[in-house]
């Protein structure tokens, strides 16, 4: 199982970009990694995965060296909107799905 | 519209009452799995489904049951809630579980207060 680590909060501003780093040290050549936002009271929400390299969508980017031992979720432009709880996941332990304990971003105007 | 949808949203029950919470999903996933989310804690896993008939457990099984007779359904069942039990559930599928942790949609949560 790959253990992630990432920062407990952040702060940032509107209309700044914001990236989370996630750390995965043992990453199985197998695992994909998915980003989740959390507002709440509410469901964790798909944001992005990938496997390798740089991923992006409408939402994000997502941003994974070579050696994949780390990733970074990448927030273009973000608003008071953005702000939310942010998890990283890695791979699973047999058919589990492991979450942490996420990132706090908050955005300030 | 693809949804996970979960009853009911709150519940307000008594030590030793069981009841069930219902979840149910109009994708046709094979993967469904509860979880509790508690302050400080985070999201944890509390069963998971592969499919019809096959169900595992999580990383906080104790005190839950569930079943898989229906692809679309997966309900939780607390034979005897206790106070620990308080917490916010969420359940929710995706097409696979495993390696991958592909896209998983998420029910609107049943907020569950035990006395």
């Amino acid at each position: 199982l790959a253990k992630t680590t990432q920062p407990i909060s952040m702060d940032s501003y509107e209309g700044q970009e914001v990236n989370i780093t996630c750390s995965h040290n043992n990453i199985a050549t197998n695992d994909y990694i998915t980003w989740y936002q959390q507002f709440p009271s509410q469901g964790p929400r798909f944001i992005i995965q990938g496997y390798k390299t740089k991923v992006t969508n409408e939402v994000a980017s997502l941003f994974i060296p070579a050696d994949r031992k780390s990733s970074t979720l990448s927030l273009p432009r973000v608003s008071l909107s953005d702000t939310a709880v942010y998890y990283c996941l890695v791979g699973a332990r047999d058919d589990k799905i492991i979450f942490g304990k996420g990132t706090r971003l908050h955005i300030l105007p | 519209e693809a949804q996970v949808t979960q009853n009911p949203r709150y519940l307000i029950t008594v030590t030793g009452k069981k009841l069930t919470v219902t979840c149910s999903q109009n994708m046709n996933h094979e993967y469904m799995s509860w979880y509790r989310q508690d302050p400080g804690l985070g999201l944890r896993q509390i069963y998971y489904s592969m499919n019809v008939e096959v169900t595992d457990k999580g990383d906080v099984p104790e005190g839950y049951k569930v079943s898989r007779k229906e692809k679309r359904n997966f309900p939780l069942i607390l034979e005897s809630p206790s106070p620990n039990q308080t917490s916010l559930y969420f359940c929710a599928s995706s097409n696979s579980g495993g390696r991958h942790s592909y896209e998983q949609y998420f029910g609107p949560g049943t907020r569950l207060t035990v006395t």
